[in-house]
């Protein structure tokens, strides 16, 4: 069984400050971890993953996470906040077994940039 | 980077009709496609499991004869909506499982936004 806890619903920054968004899983198997981003009306794009290997995964957009598999966290940072970060952001998880594939997500996190 | 196809993005339909959403892997071959159902300013809800040549996996509480699932290419996936209800009205957004990618990638397709009226 997996569950994803995004923890804060909406989250506020001004432009230019560091964004950080947080997310922790619990998964039977060892996991892949995603983190998408969702615009109004539209569908989910992938910013990154985690798969194996190095920990700091970096994605598009300036965005990067990493994971901890010691906190089982899968944090979602950038450095400095753009008006155009503003979105929901959803992390999910994924086991690396061979069943199921889906992701499960967590309740997503909005985004709001202040000028 | 890998493309997934919803259409159409917007449907209105009447009550009692049905509706038919299209998923396509534009530039992957995907044998597992799956289907989301996103209600306003919630997560999204994973719906059922779109195996190609074989019937879809549904979860519970999923009424399979009212969410009709066809996966009968490499590349399309079908969700049919039978007798549509205004409480269906959604946010239905399909993925697809790159069969050739390293890392298990699942692509989003743009979704669809249905109104049973």
């Amino acid at each position: 069984a997996q569950s994803v806890t995004q923890l804060g619903s909406h989250v506020s920054v001004s432009e230019g400050a560091l964004v950080l968004l947080r997310c922790n899983y619990s998964s039977s198997v060892p996991p892949y971890l995603f983190w998408y981003v969702q615009y109004p009306n539209q569908g989910l794009q992938l910013l990154l993953k985690y798969t194996t290997g190095a920990t700091l995964v970096k994605g598009i957009n300036g965005f990067e996470a990493e994971f901890k598999k010691s906190e089982t966290s899968f944090h979602l940072t950038k450095p400095s906040a753009h008006m155009s970060d503003a979105a929901e952001y959803f992390c999910a998880v994924s086991g690396m077994d061979t069943g199921r594939r889906a992701l499960t997500f967590g309740s997503g996190t909005r985004l709001q940039v202040q000028p | 980077g890998a493309v997934v196809s919803q259409h159409p993005s917007w449907v209105i339909c009447k009550s009692g009709t049905s509706v038919k959403i299209e998923c396509r892997s534009l530039d992957f071959q995907a044998t597992t496609m799956f289907w989301y159902r996103q209600f306003p300013k919630q997560s999204l809800m994973l719906m059922a499991t779109s195996n190609e040549g074989s019937k879809a996996t549904y979860e519970q509480g999923v009424e399979k004869d009212k969410f009709l699932i066809n996966h009968a290419s490499l590349t399309l996936s079908t969700l049919t909506v039978t007798s549509a209800h205004p409480e269906d009205s959604s946010f239905y957004i399909c993925s697809a499982r790159d069969s050739g990618a390293s890392g298990n990638t699942i692509y989003f397709g743009e979704g669809s936004w249905l109104t049973v009226v």
